[in-house]
């Protein structure tokens, strides 16, 4: 079992739709929550991280975090086809050696 | 405020050869982590360095080796290259170790393919 388990898809949905991509990890020491969009053929780029449990809202993007089931989530609202993107999840843990264990991805298309 | 450059964008060799990725960081940051991407999988940790010293190292033999300049710039090194190195290979920089990768930068990428 890997440490960090996120479905490839893809997700294909309408443009304005609620889109909700998740990930479940094993390892309880992380306590850093990344959300990264990466473009085909270029690097990722962080969206938004939390720090331990709860939410976090940036714009049309929300990032949860549920530390019990060992669950994070990132919706998008009003989802647009510039969002196309592969998504991945990432986590580290605050005291060993903060590097980051990435999920594989989602790959979400938004068709007008 | 000059982002993460990565050289080559594409690379073709030979099983066998060598090949040496070039990475600079973003002005400020003293940090910088090589990552192993291949296709349809998210990026794995090959090292990482700071301040010239190598500061982690993920599951990756020792043919992977690094070095890092003073101005931060930093090269991933590859020798003897086997097929199942072919990947997108990213740099990211940050401003300080220990962020946990909630401050790092990356580059594009160089796609090598080996043959």
């Amino acid at each position: 079992q890997k440490e960090v388990e996120q479905d490839p898809g893809p997700l294909s949905v309408p443009e304005g739709a609620i889109v909700s991509l998740n990930c479940t990890y094993s390892n309880s020491a992380f306590q850093y929550f990344m959300w990264y969009r990466q473009y085909s053929r270029k690097g990722p780029e962080l969206l938004m991280y939390t720090y331990s449990s709860g939410n976090k809202e940036d714009g049309r993007f929300t990032a949860q975090v549920d530390k019990s089931s060992k669950y994070i989530s990132l919706f998008i609202r009003d989802s647009q086809p510039s969002d196309s993107a592969t998504y991945l999840c990432a986590m580290s843990d605050s005291g060993g050696s903060y590097i980051p264990t990435f999920g594989r991805g989602t790959s979400l298309i938004v068709h007008p | 405020e000059t982002g993460v450059t990565q050289s080559p964008t594409h690379l073709i060799k030979t099983r066998g050869q060598q090949v040496t990725l070039r990475c600079s960081s973003q002005s400020g940051h003293n940090t910088v982590s090589w990552y192993q991407q291949a296709l349809g999988q998210g990026p794995q940790f090959i090292f990482q360095y700071y301040r010239e010293e190598e500061n982690g190292r993920g599951n990756f033999p020792p043919r992977f080796s690094g070095l890092q300049f003073p101005n931060y710039s930093s090269e991933l090194n590859v020798n003897a290259l086997e097929l199942d190195d072919s990947a997108l290979y990213l740099c990211a920089s940050s401003p300080y170790v220990g962020t946990g990768g909630t401050e790092a930068f990356f580059g594009q990428g160089t796609r090598l393919t080996v043959v």
